[in-house]
């Protein structure tokens, strides 16, 4: 079946600007995770999602970073006015139902701010 | 303060010999330890994983061990094949739900 996808999957943009981040979940899973990987660092945890609700989002690095998940399955997440700090590879995963199951990655957005 | 540590940027191994790759961890609230593997371009790929009541999990040519009181896993891989030629990850999980990552280790198997 088909695996978690992310859509663009490069992004440029100005400082400043505002961008948007997707992600598609394998089908039936619950559970939705975003994580941030910098050059040279493994990923680091942004928010989790289980269902429609932000279950964990104490990843998140300040308030211009907000992420959406209204239906239960696609993800939005959305970074206003961007910093060349915020340019990193945004990874979604997901998993059956959370805890200790698998998480799936997507191939990621690279995302650049000039 | 990085909770997981993967101390060796990069190994590189000999085609058909062993690969060990090391990490570890300091919170002691981990209770579920994984490997990913990553090629460019491409999201992690899970690999093997641990609870922390085990002390090995093996499958295949992969084999995860766990040092509790070290508080330190590794990974063996043998025989290691070019294909196994990635950046693996190192991943712990406590009470809950998000991935705790290690910066990641190169692994180049040569011919």
């Amino acid at each position: 079946g088909a695996g978690v996808s992310q859509t663009p999957s490069n992004k440029v943009t100005e400082k400043g600007k505002y961008v948007e981040l997707r992600c598609d979940p394998i089908s039936g899973h619950t559970a939705l995770y975003w994580y941030r990987q910098s050059l040279g660092q493994g990923p680091e945890f942004l928010i989790y999602f289980q269902g429609t609700g932000a279950a964990d989002d104490s990843g998140l690095p300040n308030d211009r970073f907000f992420a959406v998940r209204p239906e239960g399955s696609v993800s939005t997440l959305k970074i206003q006015r961007t910093e060349r700090g915020d340019s990193a590879v945004y990874l979604c995963a997901s998993s059956l139902t959370g805890s200790t199951d698998t998480q799936y990655f997507g191939p990621g957005t690279r995302l650049t701010v000039l | 303060d990085q909770q997981v540590k993967q101390n060796s940027p990069s190994l590189s191994v000999q085609e058909g010999r062993i690969s060990i790759l090391n990490c570890d961890y300091t919170n002691s609230m981990f209770d579920y330890f994984l490997w990913y593997k990553k090629y460019p371009a491409e999201g992690p790929t899970f690999l093997i994983s641990i609870s922390s009541i085990k002390d090995k999990n093996e499958d295949g040519r992969f084999t995860v061990f766990l040092n509790k009181s070290a508080k330190h896993l590794s990974l063996h891989i043998v025989p290691s094949q070019p294909g196994d030629s990635a950046v693996y990850f190192c991943a712990a999980i406590k009470a809950g739900n998000m991935l705790t990552f290690g910066g990641g280790t190169r692994l180049m198997v040569k011919p």
